[in-house]
């Protein structure tokens, strides 16, 4: 089974504080993604990876920034925290397939974050 | 843009019954994928079926299945036999195929499904 691993399920941060959040998969996906999960408003894309260095923008980008040095490590960072960062973060990833197939997406726990 | 909307914040069931989850989606494509993932109270978000828009069959996985109207737009999921394991929030899902390689998926708000023992 494919195992998506994120580092913390709780974290609590104060604003102005620079936040990593990681995540790790095994089964050597091309595809990495971050969203937040909010309640009535469901998931939001923040940022997607296709390869090692590769990034593009999701739909709510502001506010954060990735980082993918190896392919099975995808870092989502807040460069300075605010609160309305407050959110659950899930981190997703994929096979890639040519043309675009319907590959399902493995998620994590999820990471629970507070910013105070 | 793509567009998914689930009218049903949430739903109730009793254990033993079967019930309908609605998703309605917009595009303006004819090739396309549709999935419905679960998220129990656990957290970990997985999927529970797929369905390719150019098949006309109907996905089914054991109790799951859909019920896929391609001309209203229309996926809704039927829970037969329900367990209270089947208690999460189910959230429908919607894939371009021509969005390429990296399989981005647009969300709806998601079903909060309670069942009652």
């Amino acid at each position: 089974d494919v195992k998506v691993t994120q580092s913390s399920r709780y974290l609590v941060k104060r604003t102005g504080e620079k936040v990593f959040l990681e995540c790790v998969q095994d089964m050597d996906h091309e595809n990495m993604f971050w969203y937040r999960q909010d309640p009535g408003l469901g998931l939001r894309l923040i940022y997607f990876s296709y390869d090692v260095k590769m990034k593009e923008k999701g739909d709510i980008p502001e506010g954060y920034s990735v980082s993918r040095e190896k392919k099975e490590r995808f870092s989502l960072i807040l460069e300075s925290a605010s609160t309305n960062q407050t959110s659950m973060y899930l981190c997703a990833s994929s096979l890639s397939r040519p043309g675009g197939s319907g590959q399902p997406q493995h998620f994590g726990d999820g990471t629970r974050l507070s910013i105070l | 843009a793509q567009t998914v909307t689930q009218s049903q914040p949430e739903m109730s069931v009793q254990e033993a019954e079967t019930v309908t989850l609605s998703c309605t989606y917009d595009t303006s494509e004819s090739d396309y994928y549709l999935f419905w993932y679960k998220q129990p109270p656990s957290r970990q978000m997985i999927l529970v079926i797929r369905q390719e828009a150019y098949k006309q069959q109907n996905a089914t996985e054991n109790r799951f299945s859909v019920n896929f109207q391609k001309a209203a737009k229309s996926f809704s999921l039927k829970i037969s036999d329900s367990q209270l394991g089947d208690a999460a929030m189910y959230f429908c899902a919607f894939k371009d195929i021509y969005g390429g390689a990296t399989n981005k998926l647009i969300f709806g708000t998601g079903t909060l499904l309670a069942v009652q023992p």
